[in-house]
């Protein structure tokens, strides 16, 4: 399967700040989507985000709070703008390698907002 | 949105048993995966199942898509130390065009 890299793998911030998360992958892909993960919950899916178009977010999750850019079949970033303690939390990348192909993640990023 | 509903939430058992796990559904899945998560790391792909009644196999794991296309269930036999962790379950339904459902996870105590 795909190894995937996501950058940082953990951060502090301060309220009202932005991050920019990475995700790469050594290979290209067909899909790429933004999963979070709130302490002891299960995954909650953001956005797919799709190449050269804008993401595909879902209910609840809107591009001005988390814009994601997908330049290549190998790259995405994520952004948490604005952020409040609510935004702590893990966020992950995970692909499909090809069609009806299951989905792996990377390690995620450790998100704290003081 | 959807979730899965799986089960147990939690097990703590004895080095050596054996665990069962599952997960069920109210609509139609075609496809079933089966992840387990350790702290700070992202799910891992343990199974996959793509067709009813399936039964797929890998090391000490066990796995089947159940014939109704409804549920699944995973197996660990002769559990060990490493088996700790949270176990996901996660699918497809037949209506929805490639969006993951999740179950809520088992997590998984194993005392030596």
């Amino acid at each position: 399967s795909a190894v995937i890299s996501q950058k940082p793998s953990r951060d502090i911030c301060q309220r009202g700040t932005s991050l920019t998360i990475q995700c790469q992958v050594d290979s290209q892909v067909t899909m790429m989507f933004w999963y979070r993960q709130q302490p002891g919950q299960s995954l909650t899916l953001i956005a797919t985000a799709n190449q050269g178009s804008e993401a595909t977010y879902e209910s609840g999750f809107v591009i001005d709070k988390f814009p994601i850019s997908r330049p290549n079949l190998t790259f995405s970033t994520l952004t948490v703008s604005n952020m409040s303690p609510e935004d702590s939390s893990i966020y992950l990348c995970s692909v499909e390698t090809g069609s009806n192909q299951p989905q792996h993640f990377g390690d995620g990023t450790r998100l704290s907002i003081l | 949105g959807q979730q899965l509903n799986q089960s147990p939430q939690s097990m703590f058992i004895q080095e050596g048993e054996d665990v069962s796990m599952n997960c069920t559904s109210s609509s139609i899945f075609n496809t079933w995966l089966w992840y387990k998560q350790d702290p700070g790391e992202g799910p891992v792909l343990l199974i996959a199942l793509y067709k009813a009644g399936e039964l797929t196999s890998n090391g000490r794991l066990t796995a089947q898509f159940g014939i109704t296309r409804k549920d699944s269930f995973l197996n660990i036999s002769a559990s060990i130390p490493s088996d700790v962790g949270i176990y996901f379950c996660a699918g497809y339904n037949a209506g929805n065009n490639r969006k993951l459902i999740w179950g809520l996870g088992t997590s998984l105590a194993v005392n030596p």
